[in-house]
């Protein structure tokens, strides 16, 4: 699996918008970009993912870069419980393994 | 749905002891994972499986074992506890699908262990 590049670590205040960079220069054509996101104490979860085009959902937005070698997860509003080690993977879209290599993510802090 | 579910929530073991992990899933998913999370780390793959009968090793399958008889259970073993197996394991599932890119992963809340 291809390797992607995150800061440690980001700041927010709620209920401002935050957007969370991960590079992916080696990315292939055929990798799809997910991001998981892991509460403390808890397990991942499932937050977004995509190929080429932006794509929205009800937790975030995804906005990839027209080389597809970076893209930006972004949480509109951030709350407090938006706050959790934010995971950006690749995944090859032909394998049917569906397994997931975890970097060490974004860990993003919220305060008031 | 319960999801995902994991027992035991903690265990402490000494050095030599065995365990066995369980992990079920009522959501009728064809893969089932298993991945450990050492301190300020990301998930590493032990083992996977996608059915029942079929089991293959990840990336850190050594000092485990796993089964699968059955689509809701996976279990994972622990033969011979060494202190470098302390670590937080996780059990996750999804569904086959057409194809491994859109299937989203569902985790259980976690087995802290320790051994000592």
């Amino acid at each position: 699996d291809a390797k992607t590049t995150q800061p440690n670590s980001m700041e927010s205040n709620e209920e401002e918008p935050v957007h969370l960079p991960c590079n992916h220069s080696t990315i292939s054509g055929t990798d799809y970009i997910h991001w998981y996101r892991q509460l403390p104490s808890q397990g991942p979860e499932y937050v977004i993912h995509g190929l080429t085009s932006n794509v929205n959902n009800r937790m975030a937005s995804l906005a990839i870069a027209e080389d597809r070698k970076s893209s930006t997860l972004i949480l509109h509003r951030a709350t407090l419980r938006d706050a959790a080690v934010y995971y950006c993977i690749l995944r090859d879209g032909v394998s049917a393994a569906s397994k997931l290599t975890f970097g060490t993510g974004t860990r993003l802090q919220v305060t008031l | 749905n319960a999801g995902v579910t994991q027992t035991p929530k903690f265990r402490i073991l000494k050095i030599g002891q065995s365990m066995t992990l369980q992990c079920t899933q009522d959501m009728n998913h064809n893969y089932m994972y298993w991945y450990r999370q050492d301190p300020g780390m990301g998930l590493k793959l032990i083992y996977y499986s996608v059915g029942a009968g079929i089991t293959d090793k990840g990336e850190v399958p050594n000092g485990y074992n796993v089964s699968r008889s059955t689509t809701e259970d996976f279990p994972l073993r622990l033969e011979l506890a060494a202190p470098s197996q302390t670590s937080v394991y996780f059990c996750a599932s999804s569904y086959s699908g057409t194809s491994g890119a859109y299937n989203e992963q569902f985790f259980g809340p976690g087995t802290r262990l320790t051994v000592l």
